[in-house]
């Protein structure tokens, strides 16, 4: 099984709606974080979280919102939905004590808005 | 401001050597990631640097120069399968980190 999983995989959505984006991980990580990717464009981080209490806006967090409702699970939400979120979004856990502190994300979201 | 550079596309052909390249300007300095993203997927870890010099893994080099703000991956022996897009970051400090756009290598037959 795959140690971060996020769902849905796909989802097409009209401008105004609500939309949540769900993220689990077994990796047993205390970080996560929501990134976007568009095209012609690098991850970009709309929020991260050390830990349960801990959440932190990213570079890109107006129009979403997120929750941490245990270690192992970080949602994503829209609130209202516009065309311009349209992206592939991923969900990411790192651990700090690892020797290279890389990211291991989930396989992504498609967010298509019409 | 944050910025990292890495050519849009490259084209290589199956079993020769590429590098792609990666200068960086930011705020501060605690790493520099490649990541491996095919097509529609999840990017995955290729490898750090926080060091000046070269790191090898197989068929995979990394290597940094903090004084030219300047890194590069290299891949020898190209396979079919090294067709994706190759992903330099930073970690400027603490724990964000910072993506290039991306580098799309098409290795060709």
């Amino acid at each position: 099984d795959a140690d971060v999983t996020q769902t849905p995989r796909n989802r097409i959505t009209k401008t105004g709606k609500r939309i949540m984006l769900e993220c689990s991980q077994t990796k047993g990580h205390d970080r996560m974080y929501w990134y976007r990717q568009d095209p012609g464009l690098g991850l970009r981080l709309i929020y991260y979280s050390f830990d349960v209490k801990d959440i932190n806006k990213g570079e890109i967090s107006d129009g979403y919102s997120v929750s941490r409702q245990a270690q192992a699970k970080f949602s994503l939400s829209l609130e209202s939905a516009i065309p311009n979120q349209t992206a592939l979004y991923f969900c990411a856990t790192s651990d700090p004590s690892g020797t290279d502190n890389e990211q291991f994300f989930g396989p992504g979201t498609r967010l298509t808005v019409l | 401001g944050q910025n990292i550079d890495q050519p849009t596309e490259m084209t290589a052909t199956e079993g020769a050597i590429v590098q792609i390249n990666c200068t960086y300007q930011t705020s501060g300095f605690n790493g520099l990631f490649w990541y491996q993203q095919h097509a529609g997927e999840a990017p995955t870890f290729l490898s750090y640097n926080v060091l000046d010099g070269l790191e090898e893994k197989g068929r995979f080099s990394s290597f940094l120069s903090r004084s030219k703000g300047y890194s590069y991956l290299l891949l020898k022996e190209l396979q079919m399968k090294d067709s994706a897009s190759y992903l330099c970051a930073v970690r400027p400090g603490g724990f964000k980190t910072i993506f290039g756009a991306g580098t799309r290598l098409f290795v060709k037959a």
